[in-house]
C-alpha cells in the first residue's frame, strides 16, 4: 500500500534556525496538508495546498512559515526562524481529494527539538 | 471555526469488553468524520470514517455512530484487545471545494487501555 513519507523523523536545531520538513506525499494524490502535534496534545491543523498554492492556513501559520512543493513528487515545510515553541511532531498528509472528501493519509511525522 | 470536543480522555477496559468513545462537533456545515488510532510515537492512522449522508457504519468490530441534529459522533470498539491500546482521535472536516480544502479539526483524544 503506497505510504506519505516523511524525512527527517528527528530534527535538532538551535533556535533562529531555519529548518526545512519534507514530504512525498502518495502520487495519485492532489491535495496536501501539514498538521503538527506538540507532545500530550491534539493534532493541530497548519495548511493545505492545492494545484500549487495554498488553499487555507491556520492561525499557527504565520510569516516564519511556507510550503512549497519544489518538483512532482516533494513537498516541503520551512520555518524561516525557529522559536522553542515550534518544538513537536510534524505531520505531512495527503488525499485524493475531490469534492466529496476523502480519506487523509499521514506520514510517520519529523519530530522537531529547537534547543 | 470549528471545534471538536472529545470524551473521555482516558479510558481503561477490560479484554473482551466494549469501548465508546464520543465526540460533539460546533460546525453544522462539517460533514465529514474520520476517526484514527495512534500508537506511541507512530502516525494517525485512519481506522474508520463517516460521512453526514449515513447514520451508522461498522467495520468488524468497530462502528461509528453520527447524530447529525445533536451534532455528536461516537466510535464504538467491540470485543477489545490488548493491541487496541492507543490513543483514538476523532475529528471534522467541511465538504472539501469552494473555501474549504479538507481541512481535519481533531478532538483532544483518548487514551484506551485494554487489559488482558
Amino acid at each position: 500500500e503506497p505510504e506519505v513519507t516523511q524525512t527527517p523523523s528527528h530534527q535538532v536545531t538551535q533556535m533562529g534556525q531555519e529548518v526545512i520538513l519534507r514530504c512525498v506525499p502518495i502520487s495519485n494524490h492532489l491535495y496536501f496538508y501539514w498538521y503538527r502535534q506538540i507532545l500530550g496534545q491534539k493534532v493541530e491543523f497548519l495548511v493545505s495546498f492545492y494545484n500549487n498554492e495554498i488553499s487555507e492556513k491556520s492561525e499557527i501559520f504565520d510569516d516564519q512559515f511556507s510550503v512549497e512543493r519544489p518538483d512532482g513528487s516533494n513537498f516541503t515545510l520551512k520555518i524561516r526562524s525557529t522559536k522553542l515553541e515550534d518544538s513537536a511532531m510534524y505531520f505531512c498528509a495527503s488525499s485524493e481529494g475531490g469534492a466529496n472528501n476523502q480519506p487523509q493519509h499521514f506520514g510517520d511525522g519529523t519530530r522537531l527539538s529547537i534547543l | 471555526g470549528e471545534n471538536v470536543e472529545q470524551h473521555p480522555s482516558t479510558l481503561s477496559v477490560q479484554e473482551g469488553d466494549s469501548a465508546v468513545i464520543k465526540c460533539t462537533y460546533s460546525d453544522s456545515a462539517s460533514n465529514y468524520f474520520p476517526w484514527y488510532k495512534q500508537e506511541l510515537g507512530k502516525r494517525p492512522q485512519l481506522i474508520i470514517d463517516i460521512r453526514s449522508n449515513v447514520g451508522e457504519k461498522k467495520d468488524q468490530r468497530i462502528a461509528v455512530t453520527l447524530n447529525k441534529t445533536a451534532k455528536h459522533f461516537s466510535l464504538h470498539i467491540t470485543e477489545t484487545q490488548p493491541e487496541d491500546s492507543a490513543v483514538y482521535f476523532c475529528a471534522a472536516s467541511r465538504r472539501a471545494g469552494g473555501t474549504s480544502y479538507g481541512k481535519l479539526t481533531f478532538g483532544q483524544g483518548t487514551i484506551l487501555t485494554v487489559h488482558p
